[in-house]
């Protein structure tokens, strides 16, 4: 039981490259989150996905497209990378109740 | 929208002496309080929660407690050890997980 899994975890990317950050839970949860972590700031909600097959904007999504794959999986896209897209971003799942479990994080330089 | 406070940003006890974090919220909707503890290069991990119908809650050094008329919570870690070191989040949110919102962090040093 692997809990939450995220891939990469560490990315250098150069403005304007596209990417995709995978996330996938093996805890059979329904909801899954994508954050990005910046010093002083907490983590904040980029987009969130209640169940299958919905999907929502959180706080800061500007920039960024998520797909919810299948039940297990939530991936993170970057279209076109700025240096303000640099952080470390997180991933994570709960069931019905609010409790989030989080992945190991990936992080993300822009230059 | 939901707001949290968390103070203080830094905080550093010898080992052995407790530590205090406190966190204010402002939404009156929100129920479920968790703290959440960062090690570094790790992702962030559940140590406690309480809802709004407890207003207080241990689990061994660690406790918790909610004042729902002033809109604060606060964590509470007895007998520091140098494990204990990381940074500590609070959130608050409704009891489905919607406006999930975190506080800024606080970076516990516990010195030997």
């Amino acid at each position: 039981n692997a809990g939450v899994t995220q891939t990469p975890k560490f990315q250098v990317l150069k403005t304007g490259q596209s990417m995709t950050l995978q996330c996938a839970q093996d805890m059979n949860h329904n909801s899954m989150y994508w954050y990005r972590q910046d010093p002083g700031m907490g983590l904040r909600l980029i987009y969130y996905s209640a169940s299958e097959g919905t999907t929502d904007k959180g706080e800061v999504p500007n920039g960024y497209n998520v797909s919810r794959l299948n039940k297990r999986e939530f991936s993170l896209r970057l279209e076109s990378a700025a240096p303000s897209q640099t952080s470390v971003y997180f991933c994570a799942s709960s069931e019905f109740s609010p409790e989030q479990y989080f992945g190991p994080g990936t992080r993300l330089t822009v230059t | 929208g939901e707001n949290v406070e968390q103070h203080p940003s830094t905080l550093s006890v010898q080992e052995g002496d407790s530590a205090v974090i406190k966190c204010t919220y402002s939404d009156s909707a929100s129920n479920y309080f968790p703290w959440y503890k960062q090690e570094l290069g790790k992702g962030p991990q559940l140590i406690i929660d309480i809802r709004s119908n407890v207003g207080e809650k241990k689990d061994q050094r660690i406790a918790v407690t909610l004042n729902k008329t002033a809109k604060h919570f606060s964590l509470h870690i007895t007998e520091t050890q140098p494990e204990d070191s990381a940074v500590y989040f609070c959130a608050a949110s409704d009891n489905y997980g919607q406006n999930f919102v975190f506080g800024p962090g606080t970076r516990l040093s516990v010195l030997p």
